[in-house]
């Protein structure tokens, strides 16, 4: 089984920052990897796929980036809105998804 | 615009049964796989299961195989999930989560989900 773990679990940051979430797989798993944003008690929204492509209508200052085994996901300039937990996951073999990191208001 | 309703999900004792249900509007259901994710309290989300468009590939996690059957009716536009002899650790939000790619024989992305169902298993 292909597994993945995020880095940082928890990120504290403010209004206009730069926030970097790194998300590593256990073996390679070429450029198959997509990103979530999940709100409490909500359904986690789809953010990125293929490592950097952006879903429609989510805003450009999502970024992803990657290959193999070392993907991060980066956001440009914290908005208010984006202080919530974000998810990888891995569909090169079957599903797997990180643990979660939750950014936080510093 | 693409819609998934759960239903189905409740209390029940370890070692029950219960089926989930899932109805799909919005879009050609019959294109798309569909999956089961799940979500435990105070847990990280959790890939259940996966089905194709027509039925042909089927794919569980470890943890619920030989417990768990998806299935799907596309003339109704509905997806299932059979959960039998199900354990407290199978306490959780289960959604129902559309496939991002089509046609599909693989799991990918999802890129639409349902508001979920919450499951408990508790005595």
């Amino acid at each position: 089984d292909i597994q993945m773990t995020q880095s940082p679990s928890t990120l504290s940051a403010s209004v206009g920052d730069r926030v970097t979430i790194t998300c590593r797989a256990s073996q390679s798993i070429n450029r198959w990897l997509a990103w979530y944003q999940q709100k409490p008690g909500k359904a986690p929204k789809l953010l990125i796929y293929k490592a950097s492509s952006l879903e429609s209508g989510v805003p450009s200052r999502f970024s992803g980036s990657g290959s193999g085994t070392e993907f991060t996901l980066t956001i440009s300039s914290l908005q208010p809105d984006d202080f919530a937990t974000y998810y990888c996951q891995q569909y090169d073999s079957y599903s797997t998804f990180g643990q979660g990191t939750k950014v936080e208001v510093k | 615009e693409v819609h998934l309703v759960e239903s189905g999900g409740g209390l029940v004792n370890p070692g029950g049964s219960l089926r989930l249900s899932c109805a799909a509007s919005g879009f050609t259901f019959s294109s798309y796989s569909m999956n089961w994710v799940r979500h435990a309290p105070g847990k990280g989300l959790e890939w259940v299961s996966s089905i194709s468009s027509t039925s042909t590939y089927i794919y569980y996690a470890d943890s619920v195989k030989g417990r768990f059957t998806i299935s799907r009716d596309n003339a109704k536009n509905s997806l299932y999930l059979q959960m039998n002899s199900l354990r407290a650790e199978d306490t959780a939000v289960y959604y129902c989560v559309r496939d991002g790619k089509v046609p599909a024989a693989s799991i990918n992305y999802f890129d639409h989900w349902g508001q979920g169902t919450l499951v408990t298993v508790s005595s």
